[in-house]
């Protein structure tokens, strides 16, 4: 069964780095996602991408954030400036183009920021 | 006020007893419900969705929708011990995919 793979699975950084977290969304999937949860804390959307741009993002996803689609394959997120309470689980999703409202989610990947 | 509320628990029940999972929610707007189970460690996983009210039955599971009192909620029959996880409720409004989640209520089906 396709899955939405992420890597790495665990990224330590110092703070104030860049990091990129990696996803490789379900082939055929149009539309693709980030959230974040930070521990103990409810899931939040971050951003959504459809045809090669975003559709929509919230408050959380500022200036430190980007999101690309380097390839056919590849969603990668990007925080430019890493600050202590960027820590949490960052969850890739992709849906469809039947519906946006079918996602499949990522295993994550936990950043720690020092 | 929450947008979304969800009771934490964790709920813990027999093997085989009917579950009830429940979210409010303060926002008049939100029309597609969504159902998630999570399990630890992993991402989640779509499990129901429903549009404005009404129940959906899929298997074990049946989701109900009451707008009017602002209320979702989720029954699991025959539970299992697989059936183990974090629940999560997700919503929205029409014209943004932007779902707000619930926290999350942790089930423990015990064999």
């Amino acid at each position: 069964e396709p899955e939405v793979t992420q890597t790495p699975s665990h990224q330590v950084t110092q703070m104030g780095q860049e990091v990129i977290l990696r996803c490789v969304p379900i082939s055929n999937h149009l539309y693709f996602y980030w959230y974040r949860q930070i521990l103990g804390q409810k899931v939040e959307f971050l951003v959504s991408f459809y045809n090669n741009e975003i559709s929509e993002k919230s408050e959380i996803f500022d200036d430190q954030f980007s999101v690309e689609r380097p390839d056919g394959s590849n969603f990668t997120l990007k925080i430019r400036s890493t600050k202590l309470e960027d820590s949490a689980m960052y969850f890739c999703a992709s849906s469809p183009g039947t519906g946006q409202d079918t996602q499949y989610f990522g295993p994550g990947t936990r950043l720690t920021v020092l | 006020q929450k947008e979304v509320e969800q009771d934490p628990g964790p709920l813990s029940v027999p093997e085989g007893a009917i579950v009830s999972l429940n979210c409010t929610y303060s926002n008049s707007a939100f029309q597609y419900f969504m159902w998630y189970r999570q399990y630890s460690r992993k991402g989640p996983e779509l499990l129901m969705y429903t549009y404005s009210s009404g129940n959906k039955e899929d298997g074990r599971f049946t989701a109900q929708v009451d707008k009017s009192s602002k209320y979702i909620s989720l029954f699991i029959r025959d539970s299992q011990p697989s059936d183990s996880a974090t629940y999560l409720c997700a919503m929205r409004a029409s014209g943004t995919y932007k779902y707000i989640f619930g926290t999350g209520t942790r089930l423990k089906v015990l064999a």
